[in-house]
């Protein structure tokens, strides 16, 4: 298993494009997550995902879209690039074994680093 | 806001020494949990401990959980160079998200 992997590693946008990072996991999870790190701080909830089809908001969800077409898919999007949107993105996934996601472990991809100019 | 907080922000100590990490919350929580990173890696989960339990312990690790002080600490014994990353602790709220620290790096020097 590949377990949870981000596409791509690395990218530099300028301010005002438009991106989307991939999440895959071949773990048959339920749950998915998006997450933003800056030096110096923890991660930070863009949003998440509890099942196919649905999504939700986290912490810091302005200025990112997301969809859950596909199970094994999280995507992230950045309609319109901003410098303050420069960070290391990190997705996760889960399987809640007790009915509350929140009770598991969640596993993580090896990150996104964007920069935007 | 990041619900709990790290306490040291830096540690460094030598192999062999136990490393002790702190960390502070400020809600009622379903559990708490404590993750590692490596430097330019993903996180990766070390322990769980619920909000009934006190203490739990994983191989090297020891970790307790005290409510009535919103804290819990992470023990690292007999420290090796191979334990240098960053430890988060996050903590749960809600039905399925996680709140995480802003991290304490931990050095150890062979």
């Amino acid at each position: 298993n590949a377990g949870v992997t981000q596409t791509p590693k690395f990218r530099v946008l300028k301010t005002g494009q438009s991106m989307t990072l991939l999440c895959a996991q071949d773990m048959n999870h339920e749950y998915m997550y998006w997450y933003r790190q800056d030096p110096g701080m923890g991660l930070r909830l863009i949003h998440y995902s509890v099942g196919e089809g649905t999504t939700a908001k986290g912490e810091v969800p302005d200025g990112y879209n997301v969809s859950r077409l596909k199970k094994q898919n999280f995507l992230l999007g950045l309609e319109s690039a901003a410098p303050s949107q420069t960070s290391v993105y990190f997705c996760a996934s889960l399987t809640p074994t007790s009915g509350r996601g929140s009770t598991d472990t969640q596993y993580f991809g090896p990150g996104t680093r964007l920069t935007v100019l | 806001s990041q619900q709990g907080e790290e306490d040291p922000q830096a540690l460094s100590i030598q192999e062999g020494e136990n490393a002790t990490m702190n960390c502070s919350y400020k809600t009622s929580i379903n559990n708490l949990q404590w993750y590692r990173q490596n430097s330019g890696r993903g996180l990766v989960h070390l322990i769980l401990i619920r909000s009934n339990e006190r203490e739990k312990h994983s191989g090297r690790l020891r970790v307790t959980l005290d409510t009535s002080k919103k804290s819990s600490s992470l023990l690292i014994t007999a420290s090796r160079a191979a334990d240098t990353a960053s430890y988060f602790c996050a903590t749960s709220i809600g039905y399925s998200t996680l709140t995480f620290g802003k991290g304490t790096m931990l050095l150890v020097s062979p």
